[in-house]
């Protein structure tokens, strides 16, 4: 069975600093990984996808992930990040149906 | 592209009532899924449609629980004789069924309370 585990359930970090949020992830076969971002009442959206090929992945609004299948992580990374980023972000793993299961995600807070 | 559109965006409702919810995904996108997040949690899988067929159902979904996708297009999720436990957001999904998994389009969700 496919699972997520995103160990951090709250980080602050000061506007203009790095963010790393973890994710590591089990499946059985190739994973195909996501990160989605949910601002409150809202749905979620996607930041960015990884399917195969290059491990370091580009998404939108400067966010970047890399994939290490030896450590099944997927962590999202930022180099600076701005009051607009505070938000809950979800990794998620799908299967070949499409069939997404998510982490219990992890709250940013930014500090002025 | 005008997204994923669900409706009602709040239900409030006692105890024992039946309420819908409907969705309407991207027009040319033949996946459909339904998703419930509680507070604190992450969106857990319900049920998933491919066209008008419904080919999974989560062990979550009590036979309480119904969903339809007529004709392939917009999909229903109703719940009978609500519970408190029912509580929660409930999202609707859409993504293209071509290649390796796609990422999937979320509505804004339904937020159910049962009082």
């Amino acid at each position: 069975a496919q699972s997520v585990t995103q160990p951090d359930i709250h980080i602050t970090v000061s506007e203009g600093a790095s963010l790393e949020l973890r994710c590591n992830y089990s499946y059985g076969a190739t994973p195909y990984l996501f990160w989605y971002v949910q601002s409150p009442g809202q749905g979620l959206q996607l930041l960015l996808k990884y399917f195969s090929g290059d491990t370091l992945v580009q998404g939108i609004k400067g966010f970047e992930a890399e994939f290490k299948r030896s450590q099944s992580s997927f962590n999202l990374r930022k180099p600076s990040v701005h009051w607009s980023d505070a938000a809950e972000y979800f990794c998620a793993v799908a299967g070949n149906a499409g069939k997404s299961t998510f982490g219990d995600g992890t709250t940013l807070t930014v500090k002025p | 592209d005008t997204g994923v559109s669900q409706d009602p965006r709040h239900k409030i409702t006692k105890r024992g009532q039946n309420v819908t919810f409907r969705c309407d995904p991207i027009s040319e996108h033949n996946r459909l899924y339904w998703y419930r997040q509680t507070l604190g949690q992450g969106p857990e899988f319900l049920t998933y449609f491919q066209n008008e067929a419904q080919l999974e159902k989560s062990r979550l979904l009590s036979d309480r629980f119904s969903a339809e996708r007529p004709k392939g297009s917009f999909s229903t999720l109703e719940i009978q004789r609500t519970e408190q436990g029912d509580s929660a957001m409930y999202l609707c999904a859409s993504s293209t069924a071509t290649g390796p998994p796609q990422p999937q389009h979320f509505g804004d969700g339904t937020r159910l309370s049962i009082l």
